[in-house]
């Protein structure tokens, strides 16, 4: 079974653009959640889709939005990116509320 | 809100014990979970505890105690490769994970 894949694995964005990341679970997982993880912050969680509908949200800002798709693929969105947002963003998938799976991250630089 | 509290960092000796504690506090506890991650890698599951007690899995074991809020990872016959940084995380009954700082073990040999 493949495991989680997320894309872009490495990102550059000025301060004020947006950002979209993408995340693709373990089939038949229809738990997708969001973490960014910071060496001051720890891992913080952002949000949780399943089966299309936003389950749990984290305390980010609005700017931080996301979607998930019939096919349980997972988008996250940053708009008007500020250089805290320079992090690793981690997708992470699961059957339901069992063990997640991460998938590789996505490291995001706000310059 | 949800507070977990473990130890920033441990040292260790190739083929010993080591014990990572974490305590938390939550409401609408559901389960709790650790996992390893190695530098510059992305988090591994490595056990969940519900109920109370000991959960063995190979060299690592996990314990639970819900009237106290603590859990801890033990891991037995450390390896080189057991350096890595252990997370703690608590599941709620909504089903939102929140995780520890985080615990970076070092094995020395």
């Amino acid at each position: 079974k493949a495991g989680v894949t997320q894309t872009p694995r490495y990102l550059i964005k000025t301060r004020g653009q947006q950002v979209t990341l993408s995340c693709s679970p373990i089939s038949g997982h229809r738990s997708v959640s969001w973490y960014q993880q910071t060496p001051g912050q720890g891992l913080q969680f952002l949000f949780e889709y399943f089966s299309e509908t936003q389950r749990n949200k984290g305390n980010f800002p609005g700017r931080f939005s996301g979607r998930q798709f019939s096919n349980s693929r997972s988008e996250m969105n940053v708009s008007t990116l500020e250089l805290g947002d320079s992090a690793l963003y981690l997708c992470a998938s699961s059957p339901d509320r069992d063990e997640q799976f991460f998938g590789p991250g996505t490291r995001l630089t706000v310059l | 809100g949800q507070n977990i509290d473990q130890p920033t960092e441990m040292t260790a000796t190739e083929g010993a014990i080591v014990q990572i504690n974490c305590t938390y506090q939550t409401s609408g506890f559901n389960g709790l979970f650790w996992y390893q991650q190695h530098a510059g890698e992305a988090p591994t599951f490595l056990s969940y505890n519900v109920l109370d007690g000991l959960e063995e899995k190979g060299r690592f074991s996990s314990f639970l105690s819900r009237s106290k809020g603590y859990s801890y990872l033990l891991l037995k016959e450390l390896q080189m490769k057991d350096s890595a940084s252990y997370l703690c995380a608590v599941r709620t009954n909504a089903g939102k994970s929140t995780f520890g700082d985080g615990t970076t073990l070092t094995v020395k040999p």
